[in-house]
């Protein structure tokens, strides 16, 4: 697609319930980033996607959180029992062969909220 | 691993004003800086970056933005604001080095920039 896309655009949940993020990078690029963005704090790192491998997951801050990549295209990224803290915007961007200088794309992003 | 403070987390400003937004950045290695803009409920959107050559890079909407190696600065400047760049603003940095890692940012916490008539 012309831009990356991500799904839902909003959230809610009940505290406890499971949630799945979807993520759909721009055709073509390699990399595939997740950031969460809670407000007041800044963009956190969460994972990093080169292809379907995670080179680095070290962002991600609890057994909770995981994510996945298929076909070096869609990303899910998963949130298990979900907790109050979780609440944020998941943004999810894409980058071609995963070296900064090409630069990131980034989604709108999805606003999740925890209740 | 690499830092950035973004010194301000807030900066009202008059319309034709000029404004800048202050980045510093730690890091034992070379990088690439960027700064990304957010507007309401809208993703990032790159602004400007620098990779190499001269200090000084120019990006859209009239913004530039003057690398200093000595101070590990980034900050980004306009020379008359409007309305319209009333947003979130957010300094990155990227390590030049190769490794797992590459082409992760790592973000300051963002600077609202606030234009008023």
């Amino acid at each position: 697609g012309a831009g990356v896309s991500q799904s839902p655009s909003n959230k809610v949940t009940e505290k406890g319930k499971d949630v799945e993020l979807r993520c759909d990078p721009i055709s073509g690029h390699t990399a595939l980033y997740w950031y969460r963005q809670s407000l007041g704090q800044g963009l956190e790192f969460l994972i990093y996607f080169q292809g379907n491998s995670a080179p680095d997951k070290s962002g991600l801050p609890s057994d909770r959180f995981s994510a996945e990549r298929t076909g070096g295209s869609v990303s899910t990224l998963t949130i298990q029992r979900t907790q109050q803290e979780d609440s944020a915007v998941y943004l999810c961007a894409s980058s071609f062969l995963g070296t900064a200088n090409y630069g990131y794309t980034f989604g709108s992003g999805t606003r999740l909220t925890v209740v | 691993a690499q830092s950035v403070t973004q010194l301000d987390s807030q900066v009202p400003v008059f319309e034709e004003a000029p404004v800048e937004l202050r980045c510093n950045y730690s890091s034992s290695v070379s990088v690439y800086l960027f700064w990304y803009v957010q507007y309401p409920n809208q993703g990032l959107q790159l602004l400007l970056k620098y990779l190499s050559g001269s200090t000084l890079v120019k990006g859209i909407n009239g913004f530039e933005a003057e690398f200093n190696k000595s101070q590990t600065s980034f900050h980004l400047r306009k020379p008359s604001v409007h309305i319209s760049d009333t947003a979130e603003y957010f300094c990155a940095v990227s390590a030049r080095t190769r490794g797992s890692t590459l082409g992760r940012l790592y973000f300051g916490r963002g600077t609202q920039l606030t234009v008023w008539p």
